[in-house]
């Protein structure tokens, strides 16, 4: 698996854009580029994926650049629900179904 | 659908006393995976199942059994407990055929071990 680094904490205010950052500088060309979030004491939640080109779903966007060795998971309008530990994952699509999460980025949205 | 269900939701163990958490899912999905989270920390893969009958390790399988029956139900029982095995349990479900990793997790069990 190819190793991710994101930012410890971030705050954002209710309502601006979140801008996550995650950094995969060994990234092979099969592996994708997956996000999670984690509420309190919740299970993980799936948001999005990619593999080459930027990605919208319901929840967010996620933008990976050109040599796909980072990449940012952006929440248009950040609201108090969005607080969360949210999890950038890279892993091979053939590699069976064995995510491996790091620290993550601790995400407080404040009023 | 219910998706992933887990019981029980809070657990008190004694050391060395034996127990099994409880894991199912109505989505028919395939792959069924267990994950425990330390305070503080980020989920770690204990035990997976690509399917009924089939199961492997993951990275911290140590003092953990599972086994694959039906494609409902994925239990993880705990052998002998431990202190060390205190923390909170999560079960989680995918469908093969779709990208793997679009993972639905469940709510939880919280484990502490005296």
């Amino acid at each position: 698996d190819a190793k991710t680094t994101q930012p410890p904490s971030m705050d954002c205010a209710e309502g601006r854009a979140a801008n996550l950052p995650c950094n995969h500088s060994t990234i092979s060309g099969n592996e994708y580029v997956y996000w999670y979030r984690q509420i309190h004491s919740q299970g993980p939640q799936y948001i999005i994926h990619g593999l080459k080109n930027n990605e919208t779903n319901e929840m967010a966007s996620l933008i990976i650049t050109e040599d796909r060795k980072s990449s940012t998971l952006i929440l248009p309008h950040a609201t108090l629900r969005d607080t969360a530990v949210y999890y950038c994952i890279v892993r091979a699509k053939a590699a069976g179904n064995k995510l491996t999460f790091g620290g993550g980025t601790r995400v407080l949205v404040k009023p | 659908n219910a998706g992933v269900t887990q019981t029980p939701k809070f657990q008190v163990l004694k050391t060395g006393q034996s127990m099994t958490l409880q894991c199912a899912q109505d989505m028919n999905h395939e792959y069924m995976s267990w994950y425990r989270q330390d305070p503080g920390m980020g989920l770690r893969l204990i035990h997976y199942s690509v399917g009924a009958g089939i199961t492997d390790q993951g990275e911290v399988p140590n003092g953990y059994n599972v086994s694959r029956s039906t494609t409902e139900d994925f239990p993880l029982r705990l052998l002998s407990a431990a202190p060390s095995q205190t923390s909170v349990y999560f079960c989680a479900s995918n469908a093969r055929d779709r990208t793997p990793y679009e993972q639905y997790f469940g709510p939880g069990t919280r484990l502490t071990v005296t």
